[in-house]
């Protein structure tokens, strides 16, 4: 049972324009939602992350936008640069309970950006 | 601080074959975690550990064992490796204090990408 839904699998964005990743979740005990990056090579890194008592987060080029009715949340990267080609995993969790612990990964996104 | 470092970054392995990954953090974080990833799969978490002396079984735990002897390693074995276990396995490890700013966050090693012929 796959509980996170990502999309889309690969994504080819012009330098400059605007990458956008979107993930639906199903388990609404789910209440921290991260966006984790991965360069080749690498370990993925935490990103960005959200709550659902907001429903947007920004830091720099990165924005969260959540929805917490449709069970939905996405990842915007503005003025996307060839530095941002990577890999990006959403994810959530419950922060309290059984299965606290644990970290639900979507299937992950293949980003590209091509100058 | 090194964060979360992995022995061996690669190894191959032919079918019946054991090995142990090793997995150390220096940030004395009280949670630690096995994942593996494979193409178009996401990560996908094997066994985890919430605390010295405790671990528990993931999604994926066939295959495998794990130990937590010391607060700040965390072993995967594989006791008679198998072609499916082909895979980049990635520890992480995170504080545990998920009401602290931060607290939620996994920190992941480099990786050990394991070939299994």
């Amino acid at each position: 049972q796959q509980q996170v839904k990502q999309s889309p699998q690969s994504l080819i964005v012009q330098k400059g324009g605007i990458s956008i990743i979107n993930c639906a979740y199903e388990n609404t005990a789910f209440d921290y939602f991260p966006w984790y990056q991965q360069f080749p090579g690498k370990g993925p890194a935490l990103l960005i992350a959200i709550r659902p008592d907001v429903s947007e987060k920004k830091e720099g080029r990165f924005t969260i936008s959540f929805n917490k009715s449709a069970k939905q949340f996405s990842l915007h990267i503005m003025d996307s640069q060839p530095g941002d080609s990577a890999t990006y995993f959403c994810a959530a969790k419950k922060d309290s309970g059984a299965g606290s612990y644990q970290l639900t990964f979507g299937k992950g996104t293949k980003l590209s950006v091509i100058p | 601080n090194a964060g979360v470092t992995q022995t061996p970054k690669f190894r191959v392995l032919k079918t019946g074959q054991s090995m142990t990954l090793l997995c150390a953090q220096d940030m004395n974080h009280e949670y630690m975690y096995w994942y593996r990833q494979d193409p178009g799969m996401g990560l996908r978490l094997i066994h985890y550990s919430v605390g010295e002396g405790t671990t528990a079984k993931g999604e994926v735990p066939d295959g495998y064992n794990v130990s937590r002897l010391k607060k700040q390693n965390f072993l995967l074995g594989l006791e008679s490796a198998a072609p499916s276990q082909t895979s980049v396995y990635f520890c992480a490890s995170s504080s545990g204090h998920t009401r602290l700013a931060g607290g939620n966050e996994q920190f992941f090693g480099p990786g050990t990408r394991l070939t299994v012929l």
